[in-house]
């Protein structure tokens, strides 16, 4: 069984610019959830979509949008980039309420 | 909102020495999962704690969830080098869903 698959592994993008991330969850795994680590802030919650809805949403700012595709792949989005928005974002699929996140690689972002 | 603490953040063992690290929870939680992280890699599931008092173990990986379901700790035994990585506690933040609210992990490095 394919696990999750993130592209692209890395991004180099400048201040003001926008981005776009894509997840391809485990097949059959509805529930995708993404999350922004840094070394001072750690593993952040962004916000989780469950068929095609968002089901929970995490402290950040508007300019991080995501959704949710009929065959469970999910992209996020982050408009006009900051430098503070450099980071690895994280994609997790589970298969069920309260299951176990399985993470993907991640996408290493770079704002300039 | 939650909180959720991993005491200590670095922690350098000898190889063969005991390693232990401890989560607290500000809510009860649900579950407790738990991850670990090497270096340059992204989170991979360890196991899923439920029960009140519950204690598993995996091979040298012993984990245990309060009586109060609001702390657990994993203990490695003889730790090897292959342990190294960072280890990271997770709580689902309510009951709607996968959002998960980690703690900001213990970095275990194993000297040779």
């Amino acid at each position: 069984k394919a696990g999750v698959t993130q592209t692209p592994r890395y991004l180099i993008k400048t201040r003001g610019q926008q981005v776009t991330l894509s997840c391809s969850p485990i097949s059959g795994h509805r529930s995708v959830s993404w999350y922004q680590q840094t070394p001072g802030q750690g593993l952040q919650f962004l916000f989780e979509y469950f068929s095609e809805t968002q089901r929970n949403k995490g402290n950040f700012p508007g300019r991080f949008s995501g959704r949710q595709f009929s065959n469970s792949r999910s992209e996020m989005n982050v408009s006009t980039l900051e430098l503070g928005d450099s980071a690895l974002y994280l994609c997790a699929s589970s298969s069920d309420f309260l299951a176990e996140a399985f993470f993907g690689q991640g996408t290493r972002l770079t704002v300039v | 909102g939650q909180q959720v603490m991993q005491i200590p953040q670095y922690q350098h063992v000898q190889e063969g020495e005991d390693f232990t690290t401890y989560c607290n929870s500000s809510t009860t939680l649900s579950n407790i999962q738990w991850y670990k992280q090497r270096p340059g890699g992204h989170p991979v599931f360890l196991i899923q704690l439920v029960k009140s008092g519950e204690v598993k173990k995996q091979k040298r990986l012993t984990f245990q969830f309060g009586e109060a379901k609001k702390n657990s700790s994993l203990h490695i035994t003889a730790t090897q080098t292959t342990d190294v990585g960072t280890y990271f506690c997770a709580g689902p933040r309510n009951n709607a869903g996968n959002m998960l609210t980690f703690g900001g992990g213990t970095r275990l490095m194993v000297k040779p």
